[in-house]
């Protein structure tokens, strides 16, 4: 069925470290894939989003790839600030109908 | 930027009881979402509605009733809360059916005891 997997619960870094947060997504077609981030007290906004296969997308240092070979969307950034720290959530909308599934997010804690 | 603000805040009730969270989105977007957010589950989609008077049903809308009474308003309706309700809600609104960004309110913490 339709379902995007992010398997880290919770990864923990210092800063300038670098991240990556897994993604996997499962359906038919080509789904458009974003990442929100959620910080501490507020709702999920979004982070980027890709719509094309094999593009790239960036926002603030955070850079995902749409890998429809591995049907992967994995974030990654180079240097991890401690304001960084939030919850990560991967996303995909599917073109059949629009619906937009999420994984189960990954807390990102970056220490000082 | 576009707005939606959600109350209360924080809500504490008992198994039994009758709750009502509200939100509210000041941008004219069409479509308006309820989720629920659980500690391993993400986000699950209750109900959403793309107007004044509709009311479509998500992936998790048992125990929920909902009701968009304006463009602008979309309540979620607990008529018997039980405990697995206890949860983190997020209304969140969008222009169009998926085909742009979604913006989420500050959500409501809710406590069934």
């Amino acid at each position: 069925g339709d379902s995007v997997i992010q398997m880290q619960g919770q990864v923990t870094l210092s800063e300038n470290d670098f991240l990556f947060i897994n993604c996997t997504y499962s359906t038919t077609g080509y789904p458009t894939l974003f990442w929100y981030v959620q910080y501490s007290g507020e709702g999920p906004q979004l982070l980027l989003q890709v719509t094309t296969a094999n593009n790239k997308g960036s926002s603030r240092g955070f850079e995902a790839t749409y890998d429809k070979g591995t049907t992967s969307f994995h974030l990654q950034k180079t240097s991890v600030q401690e304001i960084d720290s939030a919850v990560y959530y991967c996303a995909m909308r599917l073109n059949s109908n629009n619906r937009i599934f999420f994984g189960d997010g990954t807390q990102l804690v970056v220490k000082p | 930027e576009a707005a939606v603000t959600q109350s209360p805040r924080n809500k504490v009730t008992v198994t039994g009881g009758n709750v009502t969270l509200s939100c509210r989105q000041t941008n004219s977007h069409n479509y308006m979402y309820w989720y629920r957010q659980d500690t391993g589950h993400g986000l699950r989609l209750i109900h959403y509605s793309y107007g004044a008077g509709n009311l479509q049903i998500g992936d998790v809308p048992d125990g929920y009733k909902a009701t968009r009474t304006t463009q602008e308003d979309f309540f979620l309706l607990l008529e018997l809360a039980s405990p697995s309700q206890t949860s983190l809600y997020f209304c969140a609104s969008s222009d169009t059916w998926g085909q742009d960004t979604q913006y989420f309110g500050p959500g409501t913490r809710l406590l069934v005891l």
